[in-house]
């Protein structure tokens, strides 16, 4: 079964960092890129990252760059997504998503998601 | 970065009826719109690809249609299955952007 599943989501006081990962299975995760896209408790989906392939093609949303950093190991099926100087507004549930290559580019594998928040 | 408008924002309807939910692109973003439903507390779950392509699985009873910046996605016929909240979002470019979704409610 194709299949993501996330983790490392949880509370953490402004200011702190998480590493959220995203375990890939049922596929050649080395052949897709894939984003995190999240969405804050009510409100709509808000892309936040990408990351190719490979690994070397890397994107941010404005709202997380220089905070946030994405990362994949294609041998260990993972990615990573690490949260630095969280703020209360990165309150969200995360989701991985599954790329499709060229010419379409939509996303058709989606993670159940983990839930972070930013409290003291 | 390319803004994407959905309307309307909620939408009251009933089992049978036909509803059609539209989205524009602030730039022409060729057929690169996709479409998701999303039920509280899953994930989206892709509906509609390229526009109007149906991803595989999903009933006949959804179409969408458009191109440039134009789009709609349409529900033949209502099932309660489909109270849920729409989205769509442009592949057009690497930076994907979202609708602000439509909530369809039981009337």
């Amino acid at each position: 079964e194709v299949q993501l599943v996330e983790s490392g989501g949880g509370l953490v006081q402004p200011g702190g960092s998480l590493r959220l990962s995203c375990a890939a299975s049922g596929f050649t995760f080395s052949s897709y890129s894939i984003n995190w896209v999240r969405q804050a408790p009510g409100k709509g989906l808000e892309w936040v990252s990408y990351i190719g392939s490979s690994g070397s093609s890397i994107y941010y949303a404005d709202s997380v760059k220089g905070r946030f950093t994405i990362s994949r190991d294609n041998a260990k099926n993972s990615l990573y997504l690490q949260m630095n100087s969280l703020r209360a507004e990165d309150t969200a549930v995360y989701y991985c998503a599954r790329r499709i290559p060229s010419p379409d580019y939509y996303m058709d594998v989606w993670g159940k998601g983990t839930t972070v928040t930013v409290s003291s | 970065d390319i803004q994407m408008t959905q309307s309307p924002s909620s939408l009251s309807a009933s089992v049978g009826d036909r509803v059609t939910i539209t989205c524009r692109a602030s730039q022409s973003i060729s057929s690169y719109l996709n479409w998701y439903q999303q039920k509280p507390g899953k994930a989206p779950k892709l509906l509609i690809y390229a526009a109007s392509r149906l991803q595989s699985g999903v009933p006949s009873r959804f179409s969408g249609s458009g191109s440039g910046t134009d789009f709609t996605l349409t529900i033949s016929s209502l099932q309660p299955e489909d109270f849920a909240t729409y989205y769509c979002q442009q592949s057009y470019s690497t930076l994907i952007t979202f609708g602000q979704g439509t909530r369809l409610e039981i009337k």
